[in-house]
């Protein structure tokens, strides 16, 4: 099984600053890793698929990065809504997916 | 716009068997374009991926919950099944069905609350 970690588990940032989280994997996934949005009470929101491709209606502001084994999100000005829990997914050992357990950005 | 809702029992007792239904509007699931997945979210273990079904009927489970897990569809009422049997309170969580786009989830429904007690 590909074990998913992220860091930190929480990220403290004021509105209008720049967000980095970051995702790792236990072993190469390339470029197979999706990030997800969720904010309390809701489902998680597709933000990033293929590391890098935001989905559609998602702001530009959301970016993804990285290859093989490292990942980041990246959320350059942060807006209100935007506080929530961030999670990765990989999707290389297909069928079969695993979460990283997520980081909560917060104010 | 596609929809998807989660239904069945918010209770469920240990050892019995959980079953929930997700029904789709908006689109069909008999599209050979996507599949269909149910993930589940404790506070313990975060978000957890139990299985995934096509519109042919190939079911794939995850390894941790395969020999509780069943899934199926009913193209006809246009909804897809889970049952998981043999349940303890670990199992307690929010369901969530979803589409995957092959290999990511791009449309999730609201999840349902399942507990397991007696």
């Amino acid at each position: 099984e590909i074990v998913m970690t992220q860091s930190p588990a929480t990220l403290s940032v004021s509105p209008g600053e720049r967000a980095t989280l970051s995702c790792r994997a236990s072993q190469s996934v390339s470029n197979n890793l999706a990030w997800y949005q969720q904010t309390p009470g809701q489902a998680p929101r597709l933000l990033i698929y293929g590391a890098s491709t935001r989905a559609p209606g998602i702001p530009a502001r959301f970016s993804g990065g990285g290859s093989g084994t490292e990942f980041t999100l990246t959320i350059s000005s942060l807006q209100s809504e935007d506080f929530a829990v961030y999670y990765c997914q990989q999707y290389n050992n297909w069928p079969l997916f695993t979460f990283g357990p997520g980081t909560k950005v917060d104010v | 716009q596609l929809q998807l809702q989660e239904s069945g029992p918010g209770l469920v007792k240990p050892s019995e068997t959980l079953s929930l239904t997700c029904t789709v509007s908006g689109g069909s699931i008999n599209s050979g374009t996507y599949y269909w997945g149910w993930i589940r979210q404790t506070p313990g273990k975060g978000l957890e991926w139990i299985g995934s079904i096509y519109y042919t009927g190939r079911t794939y489970y995850s390894p941790s919950l395969k020999s509780r897990v069943t899934m199926s569809m009913d193209t006809s009422k246009n909804h897809f099944s889970l049952k998981l049997n043999s349940v303890t309170a670990a199992d307690t969580a929010v369901f969530y069905c979803a589409r995957l786009a092959t290999n990511y989830f791009d449309s999730w429904g609201q999840g349902t609350l399942v507990t397991v007690s007696s």
